[in-house]
């Protein structure tokens, strides 16, 4: 089992909609979690950290943690076709480094 | 404040050819990162260090692969001979230590043909 794990999609939604973003990671001791956008060709970016259970709004962007199912998701709220990019979930591990997902291909349709 | 600056964003050499990427972090950043992303796949981490100390070199490739940090600042990451599955981006990273979110460069595309 990976120990990061994320659906590759591509997951399309509509203008305007709530797009959905979900993770699982293996590491029950894990205490940090965190969410880059890539866009293509780019490099990721830190868009949300999230240490605690429950959820972190930032905007229009709410990181939702749940320890107890080892479970991490980041909700859009009226997405924009700007927000079109793979989203990466990362843990920071036992050493200390952080262990990304091989990232959600999310897609903005006007 | 300048961000992680890598260079160069692109190379293209032939198989059994050496290559040197450069990374300059954040200033005032102990921690840098090397990491190395496949197409469609999330970066994985190839080195990190904690001022001039390779701290987590276990992913690192030793055998063609090799890196240094010299006075904790700079870093040079090499492939000494590339081989044709290099190709990918190589990202470096950088992070106040202890940080719990790190910056990343625009990386360098490599391409060994």
């Amino acid at each position: 089992q990976k120990e990061v794990e994320q659906n590759s999609g591509p997951l399309s939604v509509p203008e305007g909609a709530i797009a959905s973003l979900n993770c699982t990671y293996s590491d029950r001791g894990s205490q940090s979690f965190f969410w880059y956008r890539q866009y293509s060709g780019k490099s990721p970016e830190l868009i949300m950290s999230i240490y605690s259970n429950g959820d972190k709004e930032d905007g229009r962007f709410t990181a939702q943690l749940n320890k107890a199912s080892q479970y991490v998701s980041l909700l859009i709220r009226d997405s924009q076709p700007s927000d079109s990019a793979t989203y990466l979930c990362a843990v920071r591990g036992s050493q200390g480094n952080l262990i990304f997902g091989k990232g959600t291909k999310l897609s903005v349709k006007p | 404040e300048a961000g992680v600056v890598q260079s160069p964003r692109y190379k293209i050499i032939e198989k059994k050819q050496p290559v040197a990427f450069w990374c300059n972090p954040i200033s005032g950043h102990n921690t840098l990162y090397w990491y190395l992303q496949n197409l469609g796949q999330g970066p994985e981490l190839l080195i990190r260090y904690e001022n001039e100390e390779a701290v987590d070199d276990s992913q690192l490739p030793k055998d063609r692969f090799s890196a240094e940090r010299l006075k904790g600042v700079d870093s040079t990451l090499k492939i000494q001979p590339a081989e044709l599955g290099d190709s990918a981006v190589y990202l470096c990273a950088s992070s106040l230590q202890g940080g719990y979110g790190y910056t990343f460069g625009s990386g360098t595309r490599l391409t060994v043909v």
